[in-house]
């Protein structure tokens, strides 16, 4: 099967910081590639799919990009409301496996 | 408003049985793919399993295989996820979610149910 594998599992960084996490599949999903954010006791919120595809009502902030194996998620200006765990998944077939998640703070 | 509401979460011993409902609304339930995800508590996310629109097709995690099944009832706008042979592993918070845009990532979540598996 499919793994994910997130770097890096978890960072720090400042208010109006540009931040990047990157996603690596074991094998490749062309840009089947979906991003989730996921706020301490809330439920996993979908940003980002087909790679680069912006969810509805999500900040321009937030951005994808990648296909085949390598992928990234871009906060082009770090708020305190992204204090969150973010995932990965690949979603076009089963089974649909998640990364393991990066837990990002504030600095 | 699209919904989905969880329930049939609960303690129970290991080697045991546990059966968790979906029920939905505010969308065509009948028309959609439906999925379970579980997370267990303070750890990442990992996909359960899969049912078709129509029942047809389901897929499984290799971790539940053989000992999980999946189901649903159009009529009743409900989709069941059997849990059976439980193991402490098990344990999570088991969310019911699903996929509006076909080719898109889970976009609908409910808010989970607890599934404990201790002696």
């Amino acid at each position: 099967d499919i793994q994910m594998t997130q770097s890096p599992s978890s960072l720090s960084a400042s208010v109006g910081d540009r931040v990047t996490i990157t996603c690596r599949a074991s094998q490749d999903i062309t840009r089947y590639l979906a991003w989730y954010q996921q706020k301490p006791g809330k439920v996993p919120k979908l940003l980002i799919y087909a790679a680069s595809t912006l969810q509805s009502g999500v900040p321009s902030r937030f951005s994808g990009s990648g296909s085949g194996t390598e992928f990234t998620l871009v906060i082009s200006s770090l708020q305190p409301e992204d204090v969150a765990t973010y995932y990965c998944q690949r979603h076009n077939s089963a089974p649909y496996a998640f990364g393991q998640g990066t837990k990002l703070e504030i600095k | 408003q699209m919904q989905l509401v969880e329930s049939g979460g609960g303690v129970v011993q290991p080697g045991g049985s546990l059966r968790l409902s979906c029920a939905a609304s505010g969308f065509t339930f009948s028309t959609y793919a439906m999925y379970w995800v579980r997370q267990t508590p303070g750890k990442g996310l990992e996909w359960v399993a899969v049912i078709s629109y129509d029942g047809s097709y389901e897929k499984f995690a290799d971790s539940v295989k053989g000992r999980f099944s999946i189901s649903r009832d159009n009529s009743k706008n409900t989709m069941y996820l059997q849990m059976n042979s439980l193991r402490v592993e098990d344990t999570a918070v088991y969310y019911c979610v699903s996929r509006i845009v076909v080719t898109g990532g889970f976009d609908y979540w409910g808010q989970g149910t607890l599934v404990t598996v201790s002696s």
